[in-house]
């Protein structure tokens, strides 16, 4: 299976801030990498795929980088609504792992 | 539109089978571009993959529950359906099912059921 660790586990950070979240596939998985914001009661919501690609709907302040097994998702200019924990998942093969989440707080 | 709904029980009690069902609306089983997986969540941790299903009936499995799952569709219902053999405290969790889409060669979960607890207590 590939393992998929993100850094870091949690992060504060202030309105306005650029926060970046960083995620390493065990192997090389370009470009089979996705990015999900998920909210506390709510199912997981789409921000990136295939690494760098927006789903529509997403704000352009949320971007994606990186290739091969090392992968960050960069949100831009912080809003309030963007407070919420983050994970990657690879889709590169079965099993499709997730990371293991990363909560972004309000400093 | 698309839309994907879980149901099943709250309270499975140890060693029962669990059973969901995922119920699609919006597009088909039998389209060639999509799929639909089964993704858990116990309370406070991580999000967990499962089972997926493939248009062409494929089916893939957690390597670490793949003795106790069963993954299943009825294209006519559009309906997937779980199976989750000798049910443990442990597995207490929302479970979520995700359409797949492949587009182009990438594959993303692009729209998710709002998810279903279930506990499991004696």
């Amino acid at each position: 299976d590939i393992q998929m660790t993100q850094s870091p586990s949690s992060l504060s950070a202030s309105v306005g801030d650029r926060v970046t979240i960083t995620c390493r596939a065990s192997q090389s998985i370009s470009p089979y990498l996705n990015w999900f914001q998920q909210k506390p009661g709510k199912a997981p919501n789409l921000l990136i795929y295939a690494a760098s690609t927006l789903q529509s709907g997403v704000p352009s302040r949320f971007s994606g980088s990186g290739s091969g097994s090392d992968f960050t998702l960069t949100i831009n200019s912080l809003q309030p609504e963007d407070f919420a924990t983050y994970y990657c998942q690879q889709s590169y093969n079965t099993p499709y792992t997730f990371g293991q989440g990363t909560n972004l707080e309000i400093k | 539109q698309v839309t994907l709904k879980e149901s099943g029980p709250v309270l499975v009690k140890p060693t029962e089978t669990l059973t969901l069902t995922c119920t699609v609306s919006g597009f088909s089983l039998s389209n060639t571009i999509v799929g639909v997986s089964w993704i858990r969540q116990p309370p406070g941790k991580a999000l967990e993959w499962l089972a997926h299903i493939f248009s062409n009936d494929e089916k893939s499995y957690s390597t670490s529950l793949r003795s106790r799952l069963t993954i299943s569709k009825d294209t006519s219902k559009s309906q997937v359906v779980l199976t989750m053999t000798d049910m443990d405290p442990v597995d207490t969790a929302t479970y979520y099912c995700a359409r797949l889409r492949w587009d182009s060669g990438d594959y993303y979960f692009d729209y998710w059921g709002q998810g279903t607890p279930v506990t499991v207590s004696s």
